[in-house]
């Protein structure tokens, strides 16, 4: 069965150095995005991209995050000068139609010291 | 917000019983999901139901949705050990750009064996 996959599925890093996980969404899916969880706290939406352009972001995807399509199968997510307050588990999801479910990759774990 | 929100925000059974958790949300869906997420994993896909639909079943999962409250269910019958997990509902709100979703804090469910 097609699922998200995530790379690394771990990254530490130290304050201030860039960082950027990737993603490989479902190979027909259109719509993707990225979320993020802190430990014992809800999951809560970073940035939707559709036909290479992002269409929503929240107000945690501030000017040191971004995101890029650089193929026909990569999703990344870069934050440019991580800080304490970026660790979390960073989720990838896609989904075929806006209709469809939402599917989710297993998560990169990012501790950032 | 429009953010939904689980009850009980902790559940614990033995196994073979049944487990029922709620969710409340504020504005008006299009759809809405439930996931599972194990310690410190990825979120699961479990079930969507449409804003049209009022039941829905898949496998031992059984999924109530009552627009008219904004609230939905979400009953496991004969539970396993293995279903000791987090369960989270997450909206689709209705006029959002693109299908970001809103999660609740989620119902950690314990079942003892």
């Amino acid at each position: 069965e097609p699922e998200v996959t995530q790379t690394p599925s771990h990254q530490v890093t130290q304050m201030g150095q860039e960082v950027i996980l990737r993603c490989v969404p479902i190979s027909n899916h259109l719509y993707f995005y990225w979320y993020r969880q802190i430990l014992g706290q809800k999951v809560e939406f970073l940035v939707s991209f559709y036909n290479n352009e992002i269409s929503e972001k929240s107000e945690i995807f501030d000017d040191q995050f971004s995101v890029e399509r650089p193929d026909g199968s990569n999703f990344t997510l870069k934050i440019r000068s991580t800080k304490l307050e970026d660790s979390a588990m960073y989720f990838c999801a896609s989904r075929e139609t806006l209709a469809g479910e939402q599917f989710f990759g297993p998560g990169t774990r990012l501790t950032v010291l | 917000s429009q953010q939904g929100e689980e009850d009980p925000q902790a559940l614990s059974i033995q196994e073979g019983e049944n487990a029922t958790m709620n969710c409340s949300y504020k504005t008006s869906i299009n759809n809405l999901q439930w996931y599972r997420q194990n310690s410190g994993r990825g979120l699961v896909h479990l079930i969507l139901i449409r804003s049209n639909e009022r039941e829905k079943h898949s496998g031992r999962l059984r999924v109530t949705l009552d627009t008219s409250k904004k609230s939905s269910s979400l009953l496991i019958t004969a539970s396993r050990a293995a279903d000791t997990a987090s369960y989270f509902c997450a909206t689709d709100a209705r006029g959002s750009t693109l299908g970001r979703l809103y999660f609740g804090r989620g119902t950690q469910l314990t079942v003892w064996p």
